[in-house]
């Protein structure tokens, strides 16, 4: 089973508008990642949020982290036409130390679409 | 140049053929993985490697075997290829260090089996 789950699958908004994707995991983790994904080409990462850490932000991204609930929201703000792309959480997960395995788990994305 | 570079970038087979998968890395990562993405699904990961000598299976290595020729090098084999299999294929790479683990990603090798 998937370990990441993106709400919603697709997302469709006006350009200027905010975009808010959530992600939901399963178990312990050491980091949670978000992910860009240009159509048929390579990811590439966006941000990263340490167990630890409740909110974090980069440019037009910020990305929030409750444990409690194992959920993740990554918002983007003023969103542009060529923020169109899909996104990825993948999460890291934590050995019962709480030393990361290393090797991520990703959900299954969110389409995002914006309109000129 | 792409520091994680893949190839072929696209290829079509048939069913019962052997393919290799080829990555090859400047950043001098350590760890280096294979994910397969499906259309609609996310990456799961197939075979990852820490260091020259270490191989791991993923969650999906089935089918997959892989082989870490050099720190740089890290191949995916098909030994017989099944329609199945048609999927695109990432290379990634990463570093060890305290609160990092960021994936850096090949553009991606896209294969079809008939």
């Amino acid at each position: 089973s998937q370990q990441g789950e993106e709400d919603p699958q697709a997302l469709s908004i006006q350009e200027g508008e905010n975009a808010t994707m959530n992600c939901s995991y399963k178990t312990s983790i050491n980091n949670l990642q978000w992910y860009r994904q240009n159509s048929g080409r390579g990811l590439v990462h966006l941000i990263l949020i340490r167990s630890n850490e409740r909110e974090k932000h980069s440019g037009r991204l910020r990305v929030t982290l409750d444990t409690s609930k194992k959920s993740s929201s990554l918002l983007i703000t003023a969103s542009r036409a060529a923020d169109t792309a899909s996104y990825f959480c993948a999460t890291d997960s934590a050995e019962a130390g709480g030393t990361s395995y290393g090797k991520l788990t990703f959900g299954q994305g969110t389409i995002l679409t914006v309109h000129p | 140049d792409a520091d994680v570079t893949q190839t072929p970038r696209n290829r079509i087979t048939k069913t019962g053929k052997r393919i290799m998968l080829e990555c090859s890395q400047t950043k001098g990562h350590d760890r280096m993985y294979w994910y397969r993405q499906d259309p609609g699904l996310g990456l799961r990961l197939i075979y990852y490697s820490f260091d020259v000598k270490d191989i791991n299976k993923g969650e999906i290595s089935d089918g997959y075997s892989v082989s870490r020729q050099a720190q740089a090098k890290f191949s995916l084999s098909l030994e017989s290829a099944i329609p199945n299999q048609t999927a695109l294929y990432f290379c990634a790479t990463s570093v060890l260090g305290l609160g990092t683990g960021e994936l850096f990603f090949g553009e991606g090798s896209r294969l079809t089996v008939l």
